[in-house]
This record gives C-alpha cells, sequence and structure tokens, in this order.
C-alpha cells in the first residue's frame, strides 16, 4: 500500500522567509506526484505536479517541488513567503498506470505567515 | 457550472440516520471522484466513476456507504445508518477525461457531515 508522510504538521513564518516542507512516500513501483493547496475558506487545487521528467518542477505563485527518488522525497519549495501563502499544504502520490485520481495524501502542513 | 459544487454545505445527523450528499461535477467532466477527510488529516479515496459507471469502490469503509451516479453526471454519496465515526468532511473531485496521465482534478468545497 501506498503512505505519504508530512513531518511538519505546523509551520510558521514571517514574510520573506524561505519555505521547505517535507513529503517523503512509500510505494515501491513508479509514482505521480502532486501539491495540493487550500486557502482558506476555499477548495483544494493543484499547486504543482511531477509525472516525469526533469525532477525540479516548477508551479503556481512561485512554488517548486524537487523529486528525489533515491530519497522517496517530494519536499515543496519557495525562496520567499508571502502573508497570502497561509493555507494548508498537501503532498499526493498516485501509482502510475493507475486511475490518475486515486490519490494517496499526507495529512497536510498548516502554513501560517505573519506580514 | 463554473466548478464542481457539493450540497448541503453541512449536514448534522443523529446517529442511525440516513444521509445522501450531492456532487454536481463540471459540465462535461468524465471522472468523478469521492474522498473521505477526517479532522487533522489529509483525504481518502472512497470511489470513482467513469461516466455512470462505478469503476472503483475500493475505499468504501463499509456497506453502509453507497454511491451513485445514474446519467453520468450528479453524483450521490448515500450513508445509512451514520455512525459518530462517519464525521468528515466529504469531498467530491472530476476530471475531463478518461484519466490519461495528465489529467487534473477539480474539487468541489465539501460536505461537512457531523454526526451526533
Amino acid at each position: 500500500a501506498q503512505s505519504v508522510s508530512q513531518h511538519n504538521h505546523h509551520v510558521i513564518l514571517s514574510e520573506a522567509a524561505s519555505l521547505e516542507l517535507g513529503c517523503n512516500y512509500s510505494y515501491g513501483g513508479t509514482v505521480n506526484l502532486f501539491w495540493y493547496v487550500q486557502y482558506p475558506g476555499q477548495h483544494l487545487q493543484l499547486l504543482l505536479k511531477y509525472f516525469s521528467g526533469d525532477p525540479l518542477v516548477k508551479g503556481i505563485k512561485g512554488f517548486e517541488a524537487e523529486f528525489i527518488k533515491s530519497k522517496f522525497s517530494f519536499n515543496l519549495r519557495k525562496p520567499s513567503v508571502q502573508w497570502s501563502d497561509t493555507a494548508e499544504y498537501f503532498c499526493a502520490v498516485n501509482a502510475r498506470g493507475s486511475t490518475l485520481g486515486r490519490l494517496y495524501f499526507g495529512r497536510g502542513t498548516q502554513l501560517t505567515v505573519w506580514p | 457550472g463554473a466548478g464542481v459544487s457539493q450540497s448541503p454545505r453541512y449536514k448534522v445527523a443523529k446517529r442511525g440516520q440516513d444521509v445522501a450528499l450531492r456532487c454536481d461535477p463540471i459540465s462535461g467532466h468524465v471522472s468523478l471522484f469521492w474522498y473521505q477527510q477526517a479532522l487533522g488529516q489529509g483525504p481518502e479515496f472512497l470511489t470513482y466513476f467513469q461516466n455512470e459507471a462505478q469503476l472503483d469502490k475500493s475505499g468504501l469503509p463499509s456497506d453502509r456507504f453507497f454511491a451513485e451516479r445514474p446519467e453520468g453526471s450528479v453524483s450521490t454519496l448515500k450513508i445509512q445508518r451514520t455512525q459518530q465515526e462517519d464525521s468528515a468532511v466529504y469531498l467530491c473531485a472530476s476530471s475531463f477525461g478518461s484519466p490519461p496521465t495528465n489529467e487534473k482534478l477539480f474539487f468541489g468545497s465539501g460536505t461537512q457531515l457531523s454526526v451526533l
């Protein structure tokens, strides 16, 4: 079975600080990887995704993530956070070849950015 | 519509009651998914439809959970004889195609179910 670990449950930063949220998964096969974000009062939306190719993936709003296969990791980064980045962030994986929408999510990381 | 619509937004049920949760996907979206999100957890897959066909129901936690999508558009998730452990946010998501590898999921805002 697949599982996803997000070790940081709540991260608090000041504006302009750098961000890195950890995500590790357990699955022996090939995976597709995702980061979803949920802003306060809004629905889940896709931040970025990795299927193949360049392991450094750039998403919306200046976010990026790096797939490190040897570490089973897909950490999310942003060089300089803004107050509007306050949200909950979910890492998710999907086994390559399975139904794409059958995602395994981590428990999420709440990011709070102070102005 | 502009997005995935779910109703009701909140539902309070007494233990033992049956509930029905509705999902209206984006028009033309073939694939529809239901997820359950318990407090403090990430969403967990429940079931998947491709048009009206329920292709995967392996995530449904018990036979009290039933989902349908009879005309390939609106879907209903029904929970019979609700229990306190059913309290969660139920999320619906849809995507345009029968999934190739680059499909994007669009999520609704969810129905928050509280069982007392």
